[in-house]
């Protein structure tokens, strides 16, 4: 499934860094969300954007900000992570940011903080 | 806040056995999803429940959605190795664009 890409595939940066995710989807959805999975916890849900608006901020710490410059484009700038961020970050749209519609996931991008 | 609980972790079966996955939720929810997971890979949607007791089948998966709407279930008939995976379920309980997962089930199958 391509509908919704996701770049890079794998990053590794040091604390220090300033880096950025991108996502887009070909799908035509009004919303789009970023969810962490580390190992052996469930996807945490980060943000949610309905209609360029941001709606959802579960609580993530500052060094983590989302840009959500149109409906396709999705943005999770990085600076000063810590190494416990390493993870696969995934990005999802769906048809509406109800929360009634199924999302369709990126491949993700493996973040390996060092 | 609202919680998924969904066990078991992890399920071994041989191939051919059947498998049950289960979600539990302590609120009322306006619908359930279930996702399945391949290793390397990322979720995939694979069915909605909305009503109470609501009862769908996708070939050998069955999925049920409790009367209550507090919990749910995803059976698999005679597992096949093709049936690896991490199988989620995600719950939101209003409008919010809040869809929160359970802890998943990870499935191995022994051919």
């Amino acid at each position: 499934e391509t509908g919704v890409t996701q770049t890079p595939r794998h990053l590794v940066m040091g604390m220090t860094n300033k880096k950025s995710l991108k996502c887009e989807q070909h799908l035509g959805h009004n919303a789009m969300y970023w969810y962490k999975q580390s190992a052996k916890k469930p996807l945490e849900l980060m943000f949610v954007y309905s209609l360029e608006e941001r709606v959802e901020n579960n609580s993530v710490p500052s060094r983590f900000s989302p840009e959500c410059p149109n409906s396709s484009h999705l943005f999770l700038h990085l600076h000063t992570l810590q190494p416990e961020d390493s993870a696969l970050y995934l990005c999802a749209s769906s048809q509406d940011g109800t929360g009634n519609s199924p999302l369709h996931f990126g491949n993700g991008t493996r973040l390996t903080v060092t | 806040g609202q919680q998924v609980m969904q066990i078991p972790q992890y399920q071994h079966v041989q191939e051919g056995e059947d498998f049950t996955t289960y979600c539990n939720s302590s609120t009322t929810l306006s619908n359930i999803q279930w996702y399945k997971q391949r290793p390397g890979g990322h979720p995939v949607f694979l069915i909605q429940l909305v009503k109470s007791g609501e009862v769908k089948k996708q070939k050998r998966l069955t999925f049920q959605f409790g009367e209550a709407k507090k919990n749910s279930s995803l059976h698999i008939t005679a597992t096949q190795t093709t049936d690896v995976g991490t199988y989620f379920c995600a719950a939101s309980s209003g409008n919010t664009g809040k869809l929160i997962f359970g802890q998943g089930t990870t499935l191995q199958v022994k051919p």
